[in-house]
């Protein structure tokens, strides 16, 4: 049972355009989402996290959104760099317990 | 410096050896994780360690054992090697928990079974 989705596998956006990465997932007891970048041979890094009492947070070009009614999560990445090309994962954990991580979305921004 | 390094970063070995890998974190962080990524590239929590106490342990075969001798470290034994041990395990640690703090990851341990 995969409690958290990552519908798209892949993604690809001209630079200087918006990238849109989407989550979704079941477990409404999740208070917190986290989004990490892989680059190929190296282990995740973070991004950006939400508390499930926000709806929005911003870093730089980062914002991610939630939408707690929708269990829905999305990062918007303005404007994309080539450099932001790598698999993404978002991850939910609920009360402290373990991060569960969704199955990546691979996103190439085109120079 | 390093936050979380984990080694080796490549482990090549034959069905029915017993091996293991090594975690370190030098961020004082009290809670470390092991994670396997499977070739469906799915990261899958396998422990959680607070403090050198087990506190998460998924369905992972007893022939996985994890160690932590002190809170900076989490060392993964694995006995009796099969070729669907074959993935990358990520070493991780955070803060308290996940409890609204991110994961610092290492590097990754891609492990062959051969």
């Amino acid at each position: 049972d995969q409690q958290v989705k990552q519908n798209s596998p892949s993604l690809s956006v001209q630079e200087g355009r918006i990238s849109i990465l989407n989550c979704d997932y079941t477990n409404s007891m999740f208070d917190y989402f986290l989004w990490y970048k892989k680059y190929p041979a190296e282990g995740p890094t973070f991004l950006i996290s939400i508390s499930s009492i926000k709806d929005k947070n911003e870093d730089g070009r980062f914002t991610v959104f939630l939408n707690k009614s929708a269990k829905h999560l999305s990062l918007h990445i303005v404007p994309s760099q080539p450099g932001d090309s790598a698999v993404y994962f978002c991850a939910a954990s609920v009360e402290g317990d373990k991060y569960i991580f969704g199955t990546g979305t691979r996103l190439k921004v085109l120079a | 410096d390093t936050a979380v390094s984990q080694t080796p970063k490549y482990l090549v070995t034959q069905m029915g050896n017993d091996k293991s890998i090594k975690c370190e974190q030098n961020l004082g962080h009290d809670t470390m994780y092991w994670y396997k990524q499977d070739s469906k590239k799915f990261l899958k929590i396998m422990f959680s360690y607070n403090n050198k106490e087990l506190i998460i342990n998924e369905t992972v075969p007893n022939r996985f054992s994890p160690k932590s001798p002190d809170k900076a470290h989490l060392n993964l034994h694995i006995n009796s090697l099969e070729l669907g041990d074959s993935a990358v395990y990520f070493c991780a640690s955070s803060l308290y928990g996940t409890g609204g703090t991110e994961a610092f990851f290492g590097q990754g341990t891609r492990l062959t079974v051969v």
